[in-house]
């Protein structure tokens, strides 16, 4: 039983566009959410977090986006350059106490 | 300031045979952890260790063992591997349970 999901395997943007990327989850427990990048042959690398007492963060391009009530994250990339071309993964975790779940990643293509 | 690193990148095992998958960080992490991930898959946590002298086990940890005698190194175990075994594999560290810092991961073929 997947906990945390990524609905949409790929994504292609053109540069200079937004990209959203979407995660729902299963467990109201989950209080704090990470999003991380992955380049082929690398490890994953952390990108931006947010904790279930905010429904927004920030930092430069990047912002994430928590609803609650939907049990639903997104991430936003504005704009979108060829460099963001990545797989990206969300992640959740219960009071700090537990490990991160990860959801299967979206792999982003960004389009010169 | 290396980060996380791991040998090896790259290995192939007969069906049956054992090995260590090295994982070593120098940013005085507490937490460490391995995870699998397999095509088209996400990450899935093999097992995870709070600070020296402590393990235990994440969501797949069946065919895995671990130890963790030292704060810096933190090795993966497989004693008889099976092709099942195959995917990549990822050390992370962490100060606290969340932003880990992963490792370069070491692809592994059981055939």
């Amino acid at each position: 039983d997947q906990q945390v999901k990524q609905n949409s395997p790929s994504l292609s943007v053109q540069e200079g566009r937004i990209s959203i990327l979407n995660c729902d989850y299963t467990n109201s427990m989950f209080d704090y959410f990470l999003w991380y990048k992955k380049y082929p042959a690398e490890g994953p690398t952390f990108l931006i977090s947010i904790s279930s007492i905010k429904d927004k963060n920030e930092d430069g391009r990047f912002t994430v986006f928590l609803n609650k009530s939907a049990k639903h994250l997104s991430l936003h990339i504005v704009p979108s350059q060829p460099g963001d071309s990545a797989v990206y993964f969300c992640a959740a975790s219960v009071g700090g106490n537990t490990p991160l779940v990860f959801g299967k990643g979206t792999r982003l293509s960004v389009i010169a | 300031n290396a980060g996380v690193t791991q040998t090896p990148k790259f290995r192939i095992l007969k069906i049956g045979q054992s090995m260590t998958l090295q994982c070593t960080q120098d940013m005085n992490h507490n937490y460490m952890y391995w995870y699998r991930q397999d095509p088209g898959m996400g990450l899935k946590l093999i097992y995870y260790s709070v600070g020296a002298g402590i393990t235990d086990k994440g969501e797949v940890p069946n065919g895995y063992n671990v130890s963790r005698s030292t704060t810096e190194d933190f090795p993966l175990r497989l004693e008889l591997a099976a092709p099942s075994q195959t995917s990549v594999y990822f050390c992370a560290s962490s100060p606290r349970l969340y932003e880990q810092y992963f490792g370069p991961g070491t692809r592994l073929t059981v055939t």
